[in-house]
């Protein structure tokens, strides 16, 4: 079954809102969480990187205080689009490993639909 | 819905030795290929894509992949694998113009010197 949850899988919203997407591991501790983003006919692009206890590591060109990401517990990381746009609609993707040479599970992503 | 699979869960091999991950998906229509690489400590890295064209696709590193429609598979190859090649391999794939991915388990590779 899923070790990494990630919800909601689809969500709508209108332009100027804010949207959640939390990223679960399910049985185990995730020390470390990525976020993902993916445009149609594009290949995979990092945001950033979350350690449990400590801020994020955005990558280049990614906003972070467009993209909040907290990675609060050892099993929880969110990210929240704030003031969406249409240009956020894309489909976000987190994935989560344990301690070092641990596997690396992804979640199912969340398909993004700003209007 | 799409499901992709990949055979082997860790490889392990040795220093110049050939290198093959099978990658096989389920989903009828047109389709997008990718593998992904992550070495230890790091992030995901594309390694090659394919989107149409020649099924023969050349990626970084040396890496090669070959897209058999037939038979579903997108199987990724390097004919002699390094140290440094030691990471793990995600295959993915999404459908048409979709853009949700979906990936495989990964396989550890594991080259020994």
């Amino acid at each position: 079954g899923a070790v990494v949850s990630q919800h909601p899988s689809w969500v709508i919203c209108k332009s100027g809102t804010s949207v959640k997407i939390e990223c679960r591991s399910l049985d185990f501790q995730a020390t470390t969480m990525f976020w993902y983003r993916q445009f149609p006919k594009q290949s995979l692009m990092l945001m950033a990187t979350s350690n449990e206890g400590s801020k994020a590591t955005y990558e280049q060109g990614v906003e972070k205080d467009k993209f909040l990401i907290n990675h609060a517990s050892l099993t929880l990381s969110t990210l929240t689009v704030t003031s969406a746009h249409p240009e956020d609609s894309s489909f976000y993707i987190c994935s989560a490993r344990g301690p070092t040479h641990s596997p690396l599970h992804f979640g199912n992503g969340t398909r993004l639909t700003v209007t | 819905a799409q499901s992709v699979s990949q055979h082997n869960h860790h490889v392990i091999l040795s220093e110049a030795a050939s290198l093959e991950l099978g990658c096989n998906y389920s989903y009828g229509g047109t389709v997008n290929l990718f593998w992904y690489v992550q070495y230890p400590g790091q992030h995901l890295q594309l390694l090659l894509k394919y989107f149409s064209g020649d099924p023969l696709v050349k990626g970084i590193k040396g890496f090669e992949a070959e897209f058999i429609k037939s038979k579903f598979s997108f199987n990724l190859r390097k004919p002699s694998v390094q140290w440094s090649d030691t990471a793990e391999y995600f295959c993915a794939v999404n459908a048409g113009n979709d853009y949700k991915l979906s990936f495989g388990a990964g396989t550890t590779v594991t080259v020994r010197a």
